[in-house]
């Protein structure tokens, strides 16, 4: 069965530029998640959906930020102006409707420059 | 606010060996406690939960049980493989309405050399 799949896994561009992050969930899976993760704050919930809703967007830490989620297969997570600060790893999950990720993508490894 | 201390690793045993991974939490009211394992090139997947204190989780000869009175959530494993070569996070989530946010520990990495 495909896992939770995400795309680039990796992304190197100039600050200012827009990045956009992008994620496909298992399917039948109805929650999905966007975390970030860097060596000083771990792991952080920037956002969680149910039925394509946001729930919780109370973890995006600034407007350059946004999230959405246009059907039930797909996410987008879009820095726009990017910083080198937004450098970082981000995961998304999904799960099938629990308020927790059951599995992880492999991630996008983002080098703002 | 919430923390999860897990036991620093790296963490190297010899194939069936016993596995203990230390963890504790701090936390207010009643969480949720969770540990999640990511293998070597893969995403975290949640590998067992548990609710309520007392609670045992388990999963794939894993098990680790909820003790309110120590505040931990230890991971333990009888015998393990090589195949559970991974790193192990611990995590909780508190139990009000409206929590979505998931305290993860930094992890533990284990390796099991045959």
């Amino acid at each position: 069965d495909a896992g939770v799949i995400q795309s680039p896994r990796h992304e190197v561009t100039e600050m200012g530029q827009e990045v956009t992050l992008r994620c496909k969930p298992i399917s039948g899976h109805n929650s999905l998640f966007w975390y970030r993760q860097t060596m000083m704050r771990g792991l952080e919930l920037l956002i969680y959906f149910n039925n394509n809703v946001p729930i919780d967007d109370s973890g995006m830490p600034e407007d350059r930020f946004s999230a959405k989620m246009p059907n039930a297969s797909f996410s987008t997570l879009k820095i726009q102006p990017s910083e080198p600060r937004d450098s970082a790893v981000y995961f998304c999950a999904s799960s099938p409707g629990t308020p927790q990720p059951q599995h992880f993508g492999d991630g996008t490894r983002l080098s703002i420059l | 606010g919430n923390s999860v201390t897990q036991m620093e690793g790296p963490v190297t045993l010899s194939e069936e060996a016993f596995l203990t991974i230390n963890c504790t939490y701090t936390a207010t009211g009643y969480p949720s406690l969770f540990w999640y394992v990511q293998y070597p090139g893969e995403g975290l997947q949640l590998l067992l939960k548990a609710t309520k204190a007392d609670d045992k989780g388990s999963n794939k000869g894993f098990e680790a049980t909820y003790r309110k009175e120590t505040t931990s959530f230890h991971l333990e494993k009888g015998s393990v493989q090589v195949s559970d070569s991974a790193v192990y996070f611990c995590a909780l989530r508190d139990s009000g309405a409206g929590s979505y946010q998931l305290t993860f520990g930094k992890g533990t990495k284990l390796s099991v050399i045959p």
